[in-house]
């Protein structure tokens, strides 16, 4: 059982390059987030998702786009990298069960150039 | 949008001693959570606060929840070096969907 997972681990981007940033969870839970996380900020949500097919806006969603093909994976694509994305990027997943527990996975470092 | 107050931003003290973080809010959440993340790792929970006035205990920490649910702290007693750490509040609004609103977290360092 390896929980929450993220791929990859570490990326390094031009400004205009694109790429896609994968999660993957192993606990059938329905309900999965992807967070960033800047110095001084706390993390912020992106955008999450209900259930396969779904996904939704979080607090900071401009520039980012997602993907809930298959219910253990949340897709995170950015289509065209500014500077502004450089940050730390969190996955999550959750049961409802109404105290919204959430599992994280380890992370992934982006620095666009 | 909810906002969440966390304080103080940054605390280091000596092993042994006793400390408080503080969470705020002027908004009412269904539940508060405390996560505990340390460097290079994901944020792992440490506990779930949902009635108003609860307090929970885990070892040498204790939680509690504002009665009215708009505000919750985190007690240390003790501190070792191995609860040095970024502690987070996170608050839900009791949608489930819509994720989780955290401070900005405490840096707690506790110096040997």
């Amino acid at each position: 059982n390896a929980g929450v997972t993220q791929t990859p681990k570490f990326r390094v981007l031009k400004t205009g390059q694109s790429m896609t940033l994968l999660c993957a969870q192993d606990m059938n839970h329905e309900y999965m987030y992807w967070y960033r996380q800047d110095p001084g900020m706390g993390l912020r949500l992106i955008h999450y998702s209900v259930g396969e097919g779904t996904t939704a806006k979080g607090e900071v969603p401009d520039g980012y786009n997602v993907s809930r093909l298959k219910k253990q994976n949340f897709l995170l694509g950015l289509e065209s990298a500014a500077p502004s994305q450089t940050s730390v990027y969190f996955c999550a997943s959750s049961y409802w069960g109404g105290v919204e527990t959430q599992y994280f996975g380890p992370g992934t470092r982006l620095l666009v150039l | 949008t909810q906002l969440l107050e966390q304080s103080p931003q940054f605390l280091s003290i000596q092993e042994g001693e006793n400390l408080t973080v503080y969470c705020n809010s002027s908004s009412v959440f269904s539940s508060l959570q405390w996560y505990r993340q340390e460097p290079g790792e994901g944020p792992v929970l440490l506990v779930t606060v949902v009635t108003g006035g609860e307090v929970k205990k885990l070892k040498r920490l204790t939680f509690q929840f504002g009665d009215a649910r708009k505000d919750s702290s985190l007690h240390i007693t003790a501190a070792q070096p191995g609860d040095t750490g970024l502690y987070l509040c996170a608050g839900a609004g009791g949608g489930g969907a819509d994720g989780l609103t955290f401070g900005k977290g405490t840096h707690l360092i506790i110096q040997p």
